[in-house]
């Protein structure tokens, strides 16, 4: 019940695509559920954040989507760069604590 | 404004030895957490420090153990180390009366256990 599935595992996009990583859980105790970006060597970034009472978050590129019925969540990045190749977590929080998914490797060819 | 910072950055150990990790948390923050990163996963949580007292603990084993000092830093301590224990240590930081929302990771430390 504490799981976070994310999927696919890995994505390639060309440039300018719209990438899209989904994830859901299972436990309704969760109030929080941040994105985070990870490059090779270096620790994760949060991205971007969204809580349960609110369908959609915009910052930028980055969009999450909120279906708390069905309990899922999802990432867009709009007009994706070459920039953006990068490794992506969900996560789900309960008073701090963070469950991750299992990561989504982006590429994102010129 | 400095973020997370860790030290060392890489360390490499020999099985049953200890290790003992550093972490700053962000100015202004408060609570500490520790997560282990296997190759190719995502982070594990191993436990949360708040007020120098370990608030939360994840599935880890007592050889796992930790420290905050008054000053919001944290120590991570891992005694007996095995092969297993190889990955990317994370601390991240956060705000209690935000609920600790908003947790900024530090770079991390690679520890290899040979």
């Amino acid at each position: 019940q504490q799981q976070v599935k994310q999927s696919p595992q890995s994505l390639i996009v060309q440039k300018g695509g719209i990438p899209i990583i989904n994830c859901a859980y299972e436990n309704t105790a969760f109030d929080y559920f941040p994105w985070y970006q990870q490059f090779p060597g270096k620790g994760p970034a949060l991205l971007i954040a969204i809580r349960p009472d609110v369908s959609e978050k915009k910052e930028g590129r980055f969009t999450i989507s909120f279906n708390k019925s069905a309990k899922q969540f999802s990432l867009h990045i709009m007009d994706s760069q070459p920039g953006d190749s990068a490794t992506y977590f969900c996560a789900a929080s309960i008073a701090g604590k963070l469950i991750f998914g299992q990561g989504t490797t982006l590429q994102v060819k010129p | 404004d400095a973020g997370v910072t860790q030290s060392p950055t890489h360390l490499i150990k020999t099985r049953g030895q200890q290790v003992t990790l550093r972490c700053s948390p962000k100015s202004g923050h408060d609570t500490v957490s520790w997560y282990q990163q296997a190759l190719g996963q995502g982070p594990q949580f191993i436990f949360q420090y708040y007020e120098e007292e370990e608030r939360q603990r994840g599935n880890f084993p007592d050889r796992f153990s930790g420290h905050q000092f008054p000053n919001y830093s944290s120590e991570l301590n891992v005694n007996a180390l095995l092969l297993g224990d190889s990955a990317l240590y994370l601390c991240a930081s956060s705000f209690y009366r935000r609920g600790n929302t908003e947790a900024f990771f530090g770079q991390g430390t690679r520890l290899t256990v040979v």
